[in-house]
């Protein structure tokens, strides 16, 4: 199984970065996914990583450190549409995903 | 293109009453998952199925069922619900390749009194 933390809450202002770490314990790594979720929705797709590295995608970045069980989630120039939860998961062998419980994040004008 | 639907979007049961969530999705996926989602718990993994006519149990099975007989539908029932199942229900599919994404549907809130 897989066991992933990720902070709770943060807090930014608008036009900020901020880094949303995710630390996981796998056993079968087969890729890490980032989704956003907003109040009442399903979570969409973000970002995903399998080799180690940097993933960059407009304003969201991801990216990967295998030997450390490490990822993280950049967001630039934050919008008032940002405030959302994200969610860090890790893809095991069977293609099953395992969550982390989430990281709000709150934009302040 | 609907991508996953979810049928029903809200109900509410009184203990021990029974019911189906129904999801369909029409990408011609393969797999496909049903999820609870709980504050402060993230999404957990009920039950899953790689294909047609297979299902597998996740990481929380107990009190549901599940069946696959057509590709693009994918059936969770709970037998006797309880208060303990009040939860909003995911249900995901893809098609398992790569960097291919899991595509979520809307979600069904259930709240069982």
């Amino acid at each position: 199984g897989q066991n992933i933390d990720q902070p709770t809450e943060m807090t930014a202002t608008e036009g900020a970065i901020v880094q949303i770490n995710c630390t996981y314990q796998t056993s079968g790594f087969n890729g890490l996914f980032w989704y956003q979720q907003h109040a009442g929705e399903a979570p969409t797709f973000l970002s995903y990583n399998v080799l180690d590295g940097l993933e960059e995608k407009g304003r969201f970045s991801s990216f990967l450190s295998r030997s450390k069980g490490y990822s993280y989630l950049l967001l630039k120039e934050l919008q008032m549409k940002d405030s959302a939860s994200y969610l860090c998961a890790v893809r095991d062998s069977d293609y099953k995903l395992s969550f982390g419980a989430g990281t709000t994040v709150t934009v302040r004008a | 293109n609907a991508g996953v639907t979810q049928t029903p979007k809200f109900r509410v049961l009184k203990t021990g009453q029974s019911m189906t969530l129904l999801c369909a999705q029409d990408m011609n996926h393969e797999y496909m998952y049903w999820y609870r989602q709980d504050p402060g718990m993230g999404l957990r993994l009920i039950h899953y199925s790689v294909g047609e006519g297979t299902t597998a149990k996740g990481e929380v099975p107990d009190g549901y069922n599940v069946s696959r007989l057509k590709k693009q539908n994918f059936l969770l029932g709970l037998e006797s619900a309880a208060p303990s199942q009040t939860s909003v229900y995911f249900c995901a599919s893809s098609s398992g390749e790569g960097s291919e994404t899991q595509y979520f549907g809307p979600g069904t809130r259930l709240l069982v009194l």
